[in-house]
């Protein structure tokens, strides 16, 4: 079985240009999560899907970040301008909705923003 | 703010010790703690603990969770080179979103 896939694993981008993020998880995964790690920091909750809808998107540091998930299987995640300050691994992970709902991650996108 | 907090940041042993690794959080609302190991890229779930006191075995890793005192340890016996890792703890918080709110991770090294 196919785990958490994310791509890019990498991307390189300049300040204010655009950039997006996809995360295909686990084949029957409704639940859908981002999150971030900055440098030196712990990784950090950015939202969360069930199928289609955002259940919490509490994390979300601003505008400039949007979140989709058409369908209710892959997702997306466009940053739009990109700051110097969105540098970061950006990690993926999908639970089922059952009692236990544990978290797989994805390898993360590492974001450098020059 | 729920708050996850894990000692020692990093460590080095030799092969063939043992370590323990400690978690310690405040969250409103706890639901679970989850264990991660992170090799190069994605972290791999190793536990999930809802109830004090109640170990979980998994060959040479073992973990137990302290509810009334908001702590969980990890131990590893008999350390391999490949145990070196950073491993994460995490914690799910209440509601219903389930989202986790991590440490900053223990960075083990096992030398030969």
């Amino acid at each position: 079985e196919a785990g958490v896939t994310q791509f890019p694993s990498h991307s390189v981008i300049e300040k204010g240009q655009t950039v997006t993020l996809r995360c295909d998880p686990i084949s029957g995964h409704d639940n859908l999560y981002w999150y971030r790690r900055v440098m030196g920091k712990e990784i950090k909750f950015l939202l969360h899907f069930v199928k289609e809808s955002k259940q919490d998107e509490s994390g979300m540091p601003n505008n400039r970040f949007l979140a989709e998930r058409t369908g209710g299987t892959y997702s997306t995640l466009k940053v739009q301008p990109a700051e110097l300050e969105d540098s970061g691994v950006y990690f993926c992970a999908s639970s089922q909705v059952d009692s236990k709902n544990i978290q797989y991650f994805g390898a993360g996108t590492r974001l450098s923003v020059l | 703010e729920d708050k996850v907090v894990q000692s020692p940041l990093s460590l080095v042993v030799h092969e063939g010790d043992t370590v323990t690794l400690n978690c310690s959080y405040e969250v409103t609302n706890f639901r679970s703690l989850l264990w991660y190991k992170q090799e190069k890229k994605a972290p791999t779930f190793l536990f999930m603990l809802t109830s004090s006191g109640i170990e979980k075995k998994s060959g040479r890793l073992s973990s137990i969770l302290d509810k009334k005192e908001l702590f969980s340890i990890l131990n590893i016996t008999a350390t391999q080179t490949g145990d070196s890792a950073v491993y994460l703890c995490a914690v799910e918080s209440g509601g219903s979103n389930y989202k986790l709110t991590f440490g900053k991770g223990t960075l083990l090294t096992v030398n030969p």
